[in-house]
């Protein structure tokens, strides 16, 4: 694909509901990153995946958010029972190479999707 | 612990002035470190890495590990240089990301 697609753009939702984002990497990407952006604020890490498996795992912010992946392509993020301070912009990213992956080829930089903003009302 | 600090949130400088957006970073190793820029309605870039030690849009970085700083510089500011600019630090597992400075030139 052309880039990093993410879906839904906008979610509005009802606190206390569950939401699933998607994220479609780059093709051929092994590594995949979730981050979230609150209004006015700096990126935040939530997770990395490697593949399937996840190394890190650091940034979720509570039991109530979890990720998956398929292989090395799709992922989803999932909020169960989504509170007010849920609502933020989800940011996506893949890479060709896992995070240390430097020098020349750049097969560390992250490629962003667009994101989807999530309103919980 | 990483971390990366971004001391201005808000700059504003007239198109032709030259531009510094300040960056400093915490890290026990040997720092990797970027700029990402996000244009308005477009999502966040890359504009440019350390290692490459290149120019891009006339935007420099040099790594100063004596001041643990990686400012971003642009000798002659262009409108279309209005955005948000985040500095990064590339750690194990992930990007850490400081709270960015929304850069804004006015003609």
């Amino acid at each position: 694909g052309a880039g990093v697609s993410q879906s839904p753009s906008n979610k509005v939702t009802e606190k206390g509901k569950d939401v699933e984002l998607r994220c479609d990497p780059i093709s051929g990407h092994t590594a995949l990153y979730w981050y979230r952006q609150r209004l006015g604020q700096g990126l935040e890490f939530l997770i990395y995946f490697q593949g399937n498996s996840a190394p890190d795992k650091s940034g979720l912010p509570s039991d109530r958010f979890s990720a998956e992946r398929t292989g090395e392509s799709v992922s989803t993020l999932t909020i169960q029972r989504t509170q007010q301070e849920d609502s933020a912009v989800y940011l996506c990213a893949s890479s060709k190479d896992r995070p240390l992956a430097g020098g020349p080829g750049a097969k560390n930089i992250q490629y962003f999707g667009a994101g989807t903003r999530l309103s919980v009302l | 612990a990483q971390r990366v600090t971004q001391p201005e949130k808000l700059l504003s400088v007239f198109k032709g002035a030259p531009v510094e957006l300040k960056c400093n970073y915490s890290y026990s190793g040997s720092p990797e470190l970027f700029w990402y820029v996000q244009y308005s309605r477009q999502r966040l870039q890359l504009l440019l890495r350390h290692i490459s030690r290149e120019s891009i849009k006339g935007f420099t970085a040099d790594l100063n590990k004596g001041e643990t700083s990686f400012h971003l510089k642009k000798p002659f500011a262009q409108e279309e240089d209005s955005a948000m600019y985040y500095c990064a630090l590339q750690g194990a597992q992930k990007l850490v990301f400081g709270q960015g400075t929304r850069l804004t030139i006015n003609p």
